[in-house]
């Protein structure tokens, strides 16, 4: 089966920053792969698909990169709506929609 | 604006049984592929299956498997999620999500979800 880590698992940062979270498949996913964000007691809110490409209405402060077995999330001058925990799910039909554990990201 | 709203769950004992339901509104519903995901009080994110948006394509988490039926009926606009022989492992919020792309065999992610729905098992 397929496992899928993020790192780190906890960070916080000042506004303004740039923020980055790492995702890596332990198989070779290719490009199929898609991030979230989710505030506390609330549904999660679709940011990326296909690695990189930005779903309609997603700030642009937002990006991500990667293919195979390790991705990036990169978050651009780091606002206060930005706390909240950050996922990453893999989306190959050759295996599991696995989701990672997650990154909760804090603001100083 | 798109919608998803769960409904179906509730408290039961290990071992019963639960059917959600998730009506959408406002998009093509039988264009588009569907998921289930649960998140356990305090915990992440789980996927548990996906369906195709003609149901040629059904995939399911290992959890979920030989357990869970998921299903859609296009002309009534819902998915369903069948629980069979359920643990108290299986207590969390279910959520359904639409996929990104329209009348795609592929998966892209969930750009819509509903605010879910609360199952909990415990005797």
């Amino acid at each position: 089966d397929i496992q899928m880590t993020q790192s780190p698992s906890t960070l916080s940062a000042s506004v303004g920053d740039r923020v980055t979270i790492t995702c890596r498949a332990s198989q070779s996913i290719s490009g199929w792969l898609a991030w979230y964000q989710q505030r506390p007691g609330k549904a999660p809110y679709f940011l990326i698909y296909q690695a990189s490409t930005l779903d309609s209405g997603v700030p642009s402060r937002f990006s991500g990169s990667g293919s195979g077995t390790e991705f990036t999330l990169t978050i651009n001058g780091l606002q206060p709506e930005d706390f909240g925990t950050y996922y990453c799910q893999q989306v190959n039909r050759n295996f599991p929609f696995t989701f990672g554990p997650g990154t909760k990201v804090e603001i100083k | 604006q798109e919608q998803l709203v769960e409904s179906g769950g509730g408290l039961v004992q290990p071992g019963g049984s639960l059917r959600l339901s998730c009506e959408a509104s406002i998009f093509t519903f039988r264009s588009y592929g569907m998921h289930w995901v649960r998140q356990p009080p305090g915990k992440g994110l789980e996927w548990v299956a996906a369906i195709s948006y003609d149901e040629s394509k059904i995939f399911y988490a290992d959890s979920a498997k030989g357990r869970f039926t998921i299903s859609r009926d296009n002309s009534k606009n819902t998915l369903y999620l069948q629980m069979n022989s359920l643990k108290p492992d299986d207590t969390a919020v279910y959520f359904c999500g639409k996929d990104r792309l329209w009348e795609s065999l592929y998966f892209y992610g969930m750009d819509v979800w509903g605010l879910g729905t609360a199952v909990t098992v415990t005797s």
